[in-house]
């Protein structure tokens, strides 16, 4: 079975700093999609990015974005310019098909 | 307002109890996951249906079973609850099919309490 790992049980950044949450995968496939939600207090799982396996790409959505490497199967999230409402639990995922599955996760503290 | 709709928000019952807990998917969405997430946990996979069909089963107690109906809501029942199955309960849908199934969308969780 695909194992989903985050390594980073917790991370804090300064607000207005940048920090990289880190995420690898197993997988023998080679067309698949990792994401990254977001659950903050109020425990609503909220999509922050998305990528396809066949895009060479990274995703980027405003300050997030993603450092992609296939070979490596790492996919970890950048957030630049944090903020007070980045504060959460953030979640990578792997799918493929009916199969998806999470990491544990990493608790980000962002520090005023 | 991701469009997936669980019901009840808050469920509160005895030990032994069994209780059911509702999913409709966003509109268009063939595929319903269930996820269950313990207190500061990460999400446990639970099971998975496709257009009625289950396609995938995770880690699911024998207490527990789900079914997706015609008009595609789903619905989890726990049976015999324990202490233990006190949760937040995830419903996700997704469209698609085959490897092409993209992002989960879930809802806002049904918060269960054994007491």
């Amino acid at each position: 079975a695909q194992t989903v790992t985050q390594s980073q049980p917790e991370m804090s950044v300064q607000e207005a700093e940048t920090v990289t949450l880190s995420c690898t995968y197993d997988t023998s496939e080679s067309d698949y999609y990792l994401f990254w939600y977001k659950q903050p207090p109020s425990r609503q799982m909220i999509l922050v990015i998305r990528q396809e396996a066949y895009k060479q790409q990274n995703a980027t959505e405003n300050r997030f974005s993603v450092n992609f490497q296939k070979a490596a199967k790492s996919f970890s999230l950048k957030i630049s310019d944090s903020q007070l409402g980045d504060a959460a639990m953030y979640f990578c995922a792997y799918r493929r098909g009916h199969d998806m599955r999470f990491g544990a996760g990493t608790r980000l503290t962002v520090k005023p | 307002d991701s469009g997936v709709t669980q019901t009840p928000k808050h469920l509160i019952t005895a030990t032994g109890q069994r209780v059911t807990l509702r999913c409709s998917p966003r509109s268009g969405d063939l595929s319903v996951y269930w996820y269950q997430q313990s207190l500061d946990q990460g999400l446990q996979f639970l099971i998975q249906y496709y257009n009625g069909e289950e396609r995938a089963k995770g880690n699911i107690l024998e207490r527990f079973s789900a079914q997706q109906f015609p008009d595609l809501h789903s619905e989890l029942n726990l049976s015999s609850l324990e202490l233990g199955d006190s949760a937040l309960y995830f419903c996700a849908s997704s469209v698609g099919q085959g490897a092409r199934l993209t992002e989960a969308f879930f809802g806002q969780g049904t918060r269960l309490t054994v007491v």
